[in-house]
């Protein structure tokens, strides 16, 4: 089992949907990632939070540190969101910490 | 500013070639990370350099090399690629431990 789990792995949605993508984590973390990826593109934080909840624009997320769960929330959702969103949890390492990602929630928003 | 910028961002290898992927960052960050990427699944850490002057390997050094030049540049080596070396390969910056990481655009490598 994966340390960091995404949900779900592909999602298509029509405009102005209302969209959400789960990640859950097993290890111990100091915050979470989340990183959009346009295709053939580079990779870009949207967010880093520890607790409660953070927006920007259009997107929120929020996080839940005793159930180990963390949510991105897409409203009005537009087709020039379509990308792979990454979750990624900054854990505990013995060097001092370390990112641990998810395999993405590929996202196609049609017009 | 440009961020964290890699070159280049194409490459196609024969087996056996060496090339190196180079890295640099004007955001003044101490520590930077080489990650791959392969489809299905998460980004994983190659190497990292915690500080100018030091190098750590990661969950999958084996295959690669790393040279922490300076407080801006840090490459990646493939000494003599392989096949299973097709990846996208991203660089990222973060400035201490609990802070966010930056990205660059990647490097899609294809060794044939």
């Amino acid at each position: 089992k994966n340390e960091v789990e995404q949900s779900p792995q592909n999602l298509t949605a029509q405009e102005g949907e209302f969209i959400t993508i789960n990640c859950s984590y097993s290890v111990g973390i100091s915050a979470l990632h989340w990183l959009q990826q346009h295709p053939g593109g580079g990779i870009v934080s949207l967010f880093m939070l520890s607790s409660g909840k953070k927006k920007h624009g259009r997107l929120i997320a929020t996080i839940n540190i005793q159930e180990k769960h963390s949510s991105l929330h897409i409203t009005a959702s537009h087709p020039r969101d379509s990308a792979v969103y990454i979750c990624a949890a900054l854990s505990v390492w013995e060097y001092g910490n370390k990112l641990v990602f998810g395999a993405g929630t590929i996202l196609r928003v049609k017009s | 500013n440009a961020g964290v910028t890699q070159t280049p961002k194409f490459q196609v290898l024969k087996t056996g070639q060496s090339m190196t992927l180079q890295c640099a960052q004007d955001m003044n960050h101490n520590s930077m990370y080489w990650y791959r990427q392969d489809p299905g699944m998460g980004l994983r850490l190659i190497y990292y350099s915690a500080s100018e002057g030091t190098t750590d390997k990661g969950e999958v050094p084996n295959g690669y090399n790393v040279s922490r030049l300076n407080k801006r540049e840090f490459s990646l080596r493939l000494e003599s690629a392989a096949p299973s070396q097709t990846s996208v390969y991203f660089c990222a910056t973060r400035q201490a431990r609990n802070t966010e990481a930056f990205f660059g655009q990647g490097t899609r490598l294809t060794v044939v």
